[in-house]
């Protein structure tokens, strides 16, 4: 089945430590994403990749760092540097073209710092 | 600045009722407007897409776009307590490839 697997699921980190959220499509898409939710809120971006070996930030990027070294996987670092890292992260991509672009959900990771 | 507005709610509908849902945004230039579900703890799923004015119909879902106004709406009809979730209104401008600018969600309730 086609579709967009993020792990882990649930993650807890102690303060100081970084981590990395894994993210793997077999959808073919050539657009990936990292969106934050907080409770209560929307989605935010905060990297996106159009294609192999290149990345754009997002509205809130600092504290995280990406990778797009092959089409499929989009893993997202979650720096000590970001200073209120518990939230559910979420992947998503897109084979986009103007009038569509509907975006695609993995299943989503919730990060806990303790 | 994109922005796209929603009224956090919660919106609350007795079963068998029309549930109305809107959304306002701010970029002119947006083109295409997605609404998506989100039950707690999961991820959202997109219930349908509009990109012309006017209405667009899915079984029991209307969404409706007013490109004048920069308004969407999204009608549910026959609400059913499975209906209960978060739904979220997000947009795309521009060439699309920044992905989409979500509002915060209305929370929708379905009394039974």
């Amino acid at each position: 089945d086609g579709g967009i697997t993020q792990s882990p699921k649930y993650l807890f980190r102690k303060e100081g430590q970084n981590v990395t959220l894994s993210c793997e499509q077999n959808l073919n898409h050539d657009a990936m994403y990292w969106y934050r939710q907080d409770p209560g809120q929307g989605l935010r971006l905060i990297y996106y990749s159009q294609i192999v070996n290149d990345f754009q930030k997002g509205d809130i990027a600092e504290g995280y760092s990406v990778s797009r070294e092959k089409k499929e996987s989009f893993p997202l670092t979650v720096t000590s540097a970001q200073k209120n890292p518990t939230a559910f992260y979420l992947c998503a991509s897109s084979d986009w073209t103007p009038n569509t672009g509907e975006l695609f959900f993995g299943e989503g990771s919730r990060l806990t710092v303790l | 600045q994109k922005e796209v507005e929603q009224n956090s709610g919660p919106l609350s509908v007795p079963e068998g009722a029309i549930a109305s849902l809107n959304c306002t945004y701010s970029d002119r230039g947006s083109q295409s407007f997605f609404w998506y579900r989100q039950y707690s703890g999961k991820s959202p799923e997109l219930i349908m897409f509009i990109y012309s004015n006017g209405d667009k119909e899915d079984g029991r879902f209307t969404a409706q776009l007013n490109k004048a106004s920069q308004y969407v709406s999204l009608l549910i009809r026959d609400s059913q307590p499975s209906d209960s979730a978060t739904y979220l209104c997000a947009g795309i401008s521009g060439g699309g490839a920044d992905g989409l600018t979500f509002g915060k969600g209305t929370h929708l309730i379905i009394q039974p």
